[in-house]
Formats: C-alpha cells, structure tokens, sequence
C-alpha cells in the first residue's frame, strides 16, 4: 500500500531565510500531491498541488518539486516568514480522491 | 472565511454519552469527508461521502456513524466512545471524487473522552 514519509519531524529556521521541506513516498502510481499548511487550533489549509505530468509549479513564495524517479516531493518557501510557523504536510492522492496524508513537519522561524 | 464550518469546536464526554458532530460546507462541492487526527499520526480517513452516499468507510468502528441528509452537511453520530478516540475530527469537503483535486478543510471538533 501506499505510504508517506517525513524526512524531518521538526524545522527551525531564521525569518528571512528559505525552507524545504521534504516528503518520500512510495507508489509510483500516484499522480496527485499536494501541500497542507496547519497552524495551531486550525484545520489544514491548501498551499499548493502538482500532478505527476509536471515536474515544479510555482506559487506565491511556493514552490513545490515533484522527482518521480526517487519518489521525492519538496517544498520550498522562499524569505520564510513568523507567519510561516505551522505544521507542513504532504499528501498523495490513493484513488479517485482519496488523500494519503504524511505525519507532518513542524516549521519554526525564528527572527 | 474557510467555506468548512465545524461545531463544536471543542467537546468533552463520558464513555457513555451519544453525542454528534456537524460539519456544514458552503462552497457547493459534492464530496465530504471526516478525518481522525491524533498527535504524531497522519490525518486518518474516516469516511467519505459523494453525492450524499457513502463512498467509503474505512474500517471505522461502529461507535462512529456518519450521516449526510444532503451535500451540504455532514453529521458523526457518537455513542459509547473509548479515551482513544480522543482526536481532533476534521471534516473536509471536494468538488467531486472523480478526478484529484484540493479537499477544503474545516477547523476541526476536538473531542475528549473522559
């Protein structure tokens, strides 16, 4: 079945300076992945998705890489802000639209 | 405005209570979803409706049941509940099922089990 990983629990990182975060997975059949943002007593929120025909989509201070050779996805956040601190998740898509959901990055930005 | 309201946000109850869980969208999309989130663990699906039919249920005991009268909301009866379904049970809703696209969450209820 399919599975997602994390590849860090925790990121901190100082304002101003860029983020990845990164997540493996391992069906290569999905075509679908997206990126949630979680903030403290909030719902997951949407950042960005990519289809598995594209290899990099670009958003507002998003960017999401997708390798489908090492199963690899990454997000980056560029000039990471205070309020860029929130839980990061990663999700596949596991049939029709079915989320396989990661266990999440925690992004602490220090000043 | 997230579109996904949940209520309540947060609700404390006896192993022998019956209790519910709304969750009401207002983006007009035809799937809706309940997760389970507990510390450390990925977002666990639930169930999912399409079109106000159970599309899925995955494994979910049976002191959990959902109902959908229509495709605006979404309702998790429930009864006889264990300390480890404390979680915070996310509802999310999708346009469609056919193709993948971004599910729109709500804020969540955070249920505690006494």
């Amino acid at each position: 079945g399919e599975s997602v990983g994390l590849h860090l629990p925790t990121l901190s990182v100082q304002e101003g300076d860029n983020s990845i975060i990164n997540c493996a997975y391992s069906n290569s059949a999905s075509d679908y992945f997206i990126w949630y943002k979680q903030e403290s007593g909030k719902g997951p929120q949407f950042i960005i998705d990519i289809r598995s025909n594209m290899d990099k989509r670009q958003g507002q201070r998003v960017t999401v890489l997708l390798n489908k050779t090492v199963k690899h996805l990454s997000l980056q956040i560029a000039a990471t802000q205070p309020g860029d601190s929130a839980v990061y998740f990663c999700a596949l898509s596991g049939g029709y639209n079915k989320l396989i959901f990661g266990a999440g990055t925690r992004l602490a930005v220090h000043p | 405005e997230t579109g996904v309201t949940q209520t309540p946000r947060h609700l404390v109850m006896g192993m022998t209570n019956k209790k519910s869980l709304k969750c009401e969208q207002h983006l007009g999309h035809n799937a809706m979803y309940w997760y389970k989130q507990s510390a450390k663990k990925p977002l666990e699906l639930m169930f999912v409706y399409s079109l106000e039919e159970r599309v899925e249920n995955n494994s979910v005991p049976s002191r959990f049941s959902p109902e959908c009268p229509n495709s605006s909301h979404l309702f998790l009866h429930l009864h006889t509940l264990q300390p480890e379904d404390s979680a915070l049970y996310l509802c999310a809703s999708s346009q469609d099922l056919g193709s993948p696209e971004p599910q729109h969450f709500g804020d969540g209820t955070r249920l505690s089990i006494l």
